[in-house]
């Protein structure tokens, strides 16, 4: 059964720094992984998308990378600002149903 | 830009109440799902459809049903609301995968439910 793990649970760091949020899963054999953030009490609204044949999304700040043989996907996230404040939840994609299976999220914390 | 747009952001109800939650789509996606979530367990998925009249049990089906009579519109049912039915409940959607491209698969959600149940 596949996993997705997120660490870690919570981070908190001044505006401007450059941030690595990292996404584990136990079964490579996965369709696509995707990037969402939430904000409190909201939907979740999608980031970046990477299917399995790729290695790497990025869109404005945010550069997002997949390795599947390692099992892992980091989203990295350039000059931080507090608007980037938010919960942030990856999801792998095991079939072509579009069913998701969700990390439990980082929360990000960016001070002014 | 698809929308997704779920009828009720706040509702109160008793134990033991019928609650309908309802989710509407406009970008003729196939795809449609429930999801809730709850701390320290993540986004848990309950129902999903593929098509009209279609549904499959997600990982936490006990104590809801669905129903999709048109393509557009996905409702999850709860016979008997349970306070452990308290919870942000959140619909999605995606395109079919034939549709190819990237945004066929992104899954989008609504802005969420939130039920208590008293």
């Amino acid at each position: 059964k596949q996993e997705v793990t997120q660490i870690p649970a919570a981070l908190s760091v001044p505006e401007g720094e450059n941030l690595v949020l990292n996404c584990s899963f136990t079964d490579s054999a996965i369709y696509n992984l995707q990037w969402f953030r939430q904000d409190p009490g909201k939907g979740l609204t999608s980031l970046l998308l990477i299917q399995s044949s790729q290695r790497e999304q990025t869109s404005g700040r945010l550069n997002a990378s997949l390795d599947k043989s390692s099992g892992r996907s980091t989203l990295y996230i350039a000059a931080s600002q507090p608007g980037d404040s938010a919960t942030y939840l990856c999801a792998v994609g095991s079939g072509n149903t579009g069913k998701l299976i969700f990390g439990q999220g980082t929360t990000l914390q960016v001070k002014p | 830009d698809v929308k997704v747009t779920q009828s009720s952001r706040y509702l109160v109800k008793r134990t033991g109440e019928k609650v309908f939650l309802e989710c509407v789509q406009d970008m003729d996606h196939e795809n449609m799902f429930w999801y809730r979530q709850d701390p320290g367990l993540g986004l848990r998925l309950i129902y999903f459809s593929y098509d009209v009249k279609m549904k499959e049990k997600g990982d936490i089906p006990e104590g809801y049903s669905v129903s999709r009579e048109k393509k557009e519109r996905f409702s999850l049912i709860l016979e008997s609301a349970s306070t452990n039915q308290t919870s942000m409940y959140l619909c999605a959607s995606s395109g079919h995968l034939g549709q190819g491209a990237a945004g066929a698969n992104v899954l989008t959600f609504g802005a969420g439910s939130r039920l208590t149940v008293l």
